[in-house]
């Protein structure tokens, strides 16, 4: 079956724009996760949705924002780049919000390059 | 949410087998023990997951002592492939979603 889809895999914004990444889950999935994932931080929760509402979010500022859509799908928001937005954003997807049975699946990624 | 405590890095041969030891002192009675792995440019990847005692499956073992304060990844006769970073994660239902990394160990298997 396919796995978690995430759009565009590469992205090049300037300081000050916004960009919108894109996730689909597994299929019947309905849990889809944020992270992003630095040199310098690691990986960093950013928010959970399951069933259109957020259920959990990380320590992120305001210019960070999600929505999940009726089919599962997700995107994340990131107004006003700065140039510490340079990162890898993975989605991870489950079962149902908080599931731990064989984990959570992430997709590969989106590389934001902010200039 | 409990912290986990890895060695950065660690090196192998390709064939050995490999233990990756995790500390998680202050682990909670509810909590799970689960690893990812990592490749570069990817996102983790879901290995094993156990509450105490052992675990194994098609990829690797997980060993859980009494206390739970620690856990061990074995890796049986690895391969290059196997060079990664490998993630140990202690969570509940109710912080799952809200997956902690820490550093992770950098396998690297050479020839």
């Amino acid at each position: 079956k396919a796995g978690v889809t995430q759009t565009p895999r590469y992205l090049i914004k300037t300081r000050g724009q916004q960009v919108t990444l894109s996730c689909s889950p597994i299929s019947g999935h309905r849990s889809v996760s944020w992270y992003q994932q630095t040199p310098g931080q690691g990986l960093q929760f950013l928010f959970e949705y399951f069933s259109e509402t957020q259920r959990n979010k990380g320590n992120f500022p305001g210019r960070f924002s999600g929505r999940q859509f009726s089919n599962s799908r997700s995107e994340m928001n990131v107004s006003t780049l700065e140039l510490g937005d340079s990162a890898l954003y993975l989605c991870a997807s489950s079962f149902q919000w908080g599931n731990l049975d064989y984990g959570y699946t992430f997709g590969s990624g989106t590389r934001l390059t902010v200039v | 949410l409990a912290k986990t405590t890895q060695p950065i890095s660690m090196d192998s041969y390709e064939g050995q087998e490999v233990n990756i030891t995790c500390s998680h002192n202050n682990i909670a009675t509810n909590d799970y023990i689960t690893w990812y792995q990592q490749f570069p440019s990817q996102g983790p990847r879901f290995i094993i997951q156990g509450y105490k005692t052992k675990v194994t499956n098609e990829v690797a073992s997980l060993f859980i002592p009494a206390d739970r304060k620690s856990s061990t990844l074995s890796l049986p006769r690895v391969s290059l492939s196997d060079t990664a970073v490998y993630y140990c994660l202690v969570g509940n239902t109710g912080t799952a979603s809200k997956l902690t990394f820490g550093t992770g160990t950098r396998l690297q298997v050479t020839l």
